[in-house]
């Protein structure tokens, strides 16, 4: 039961430098999205899709480009990284929007020295 | 703006306590759903609500939608460490896209 797999699990990067989050589902899940969670801002959605070929901003996507080649797969880049990008990562899949069950990741946890 | 205020912000109590936590918004929705995360871990859905003055029980959890579905409530009997975790509500806007927003969650401590 794979269900949503993130890697990696940590990483630390240094200003500027980039790096991709990969996020596969084994669900066939049509929708898919990232989330970033920061202490006491709960989780904000930064990228989602409804299908292959298909993505959309959410309400923090400035500095990630997502893509979505396959219905599997929704990798997010983080392009030239910055420490306000620190925070752990969640990539999520459910079945439609709205009420369906969000399946999410375990998280990657990700540092910006 | 937060769309969803979720309070307390933090709650920590005995076992065996009773405890309610909220999530207010001023806009309607369309549905509602409560997921808990455990430290490390992926938030996991415990329940959705559909309809206005919607109750749904989980065991020792009740969960409540309000009647103008712009609220919702989980109330927790006699808690156990077991249900320590941050509680977050996630709600669907009518109309528009569906997405769905968090509210900032509620971080409850059991202590044994």
């Amino acid at each position: 039961n794979a269900g949503v797999t993130q890697t990696p699990k940590f990483q630390v990067l240094k200003t500027g430098q980039s790096m991709t989050l990969q996020c596969a589902q084994d669900m066939n899940h049509e929708y898919m999205s990232w989330y970033r969670q920061d202490p006491g801002m709960g989780l904000r959605l930064i990228h989602y899709s409804v299908g292959a070929g298909i993505t959309d901003q959410g309400e923090v996507p400035n500095g990630y480009n997502v893509s979505r080649s396959t219905t599997e797969d929704f990798p997010l880049r983080l392009l030239s990284a910055a420490p306000s990008q620190t925070s752990v990562y969640f990539c999520a899949s459910s079945v439609g929007q709205g009420r369906n069950t969000i399946y999410f990741g375990e998280g990657s946890w990700l540092t910006v020295v | 703006t937060q769309l969803l205020e979720q309070s307390p912000q933090f709650l920590s109590i005995q076992e065996g306590e009773n405890l309610t936590v909220y999530c207010n918004s001023s806009s309607v929705f369309s549905s509602l759903q409560w997921y808990r995360q455990e430290p490390g871990e992926g938030p996991v859905l415990l329940v959705t609500v559909v309809t206005g003055g919607e109750v749904k029980k989980l065991k020792r959890l009740t969960f409540q939608f309000g009647d103008a579905r712009k609220d919702s409530s989980l109330h927790i009997t006699a808690a156990q460490p077991g249900d320590t975790g941050l509680y977050l509500c996630a709600a669907v806007t009518q109309g528009g896209s569906e997405k769905l927003v968090f509210g900032k969650g509620t971080k409850l401590t059991v202590n044994p």
